[in-house]
């Protein structure tokens, strides 16, 4: 177990619905990243928080968007949601946002669109 | 696209076998990451090994890493059933902070 939770476990969205993930960090993690993970693929990069701000951000549309909140818990928005957004959604905590440490993963949101 | 390429796809041992997976890169890195996943849920870290470093253990894990040809492996020693997971490599650029996934590679330790 790494500390990280994520909420909820499991979801079923229609196409075009919008749907919030929610994590919560590690205690004394200030950097929250999400990736999502298609079926037989690995995690890829979708954005990184660090104390509240937007840190970077991999290749996904302006309809995938990030909170940080004051104690270090993110929250995932994904509007208009397609097929192709089905996906495990994870997030991972670490302390700094440099990458020079490991990250913590949460468990993960199983998203599907119908 | 990913940085990373893991090899194999797909590693079937007996119990008790080592497991060797490598993984190839493109671009110089800061350091390089392995993790593990159990079906489908979220990835357990197992080992950091920066770019000055050639060789780390931990526990039953070796790791190596060649910055020459831009490539690490990790060795299981002892399988065991519980080892049967996914297992990925994950690079962090030089001047960079994300972590880049390769495809990973499947490994089912048979009792």
């Amino acid at each position: 177990e790494t500390g990280v939770t994520q909420s909820p476990t499991h979801l079923i969205k229609t196409r075009g619905q919008q749907v919030t993930l929610r994590c919560s960090s590690q205690s004394g993690h200030n950097t929250v990243s999400w990736y999502q993970q298609a079926l037989g693929q690995g995690p890829q990069f979708i954005f990184q928080y660090y104390r509240e701000e937007e840190n970077g951000r991999g290749n996904f549309p302006p309809r995938f968007s990030g909170l940080q909140f004051p104690n270090y818990s993110s929250e995932l928005n994904v509007n208009a949601l397609e097929l192709d957004d089905s996906a495990l959604y994870l997030c991972a905590s670490s302390l700094g946002g440099q990458g020079l440490d490991e990250q913590y993963f949460g468990p993960g949101t199983r998203l599907t669109v119908t | 696209s990913q940085q990373g390429e893991e090899d194999p796809q797909a590693l079937s041992i007996q119990e008790g076998e080592n497991a060797t997976m490598n993984c190839s890169y493109k671009t110089s890195i800061n350091n390089l990451q392995w993790y593990r996943q159990n079906s489908g849920r979220g990835l357990v870290h197992l080992i950091l090994i920066r770019s000055n470093e050639r060789e780390k253990h931990s526990g039953r894990l070796r790791v190596t890493l060649d910055t020459s040809k831009k490539s690490s492996s990790l060795l299981i020693t002892a399988s065991r059933a519980a080892d049967t997971a996914s297992y990925f490599c994950a690079t962090v650029l030089s001047n960079d902070y994300k972590l880049s996934f390769g495809a990973g590679t499947t490994v089912t330790v048979r009792a």
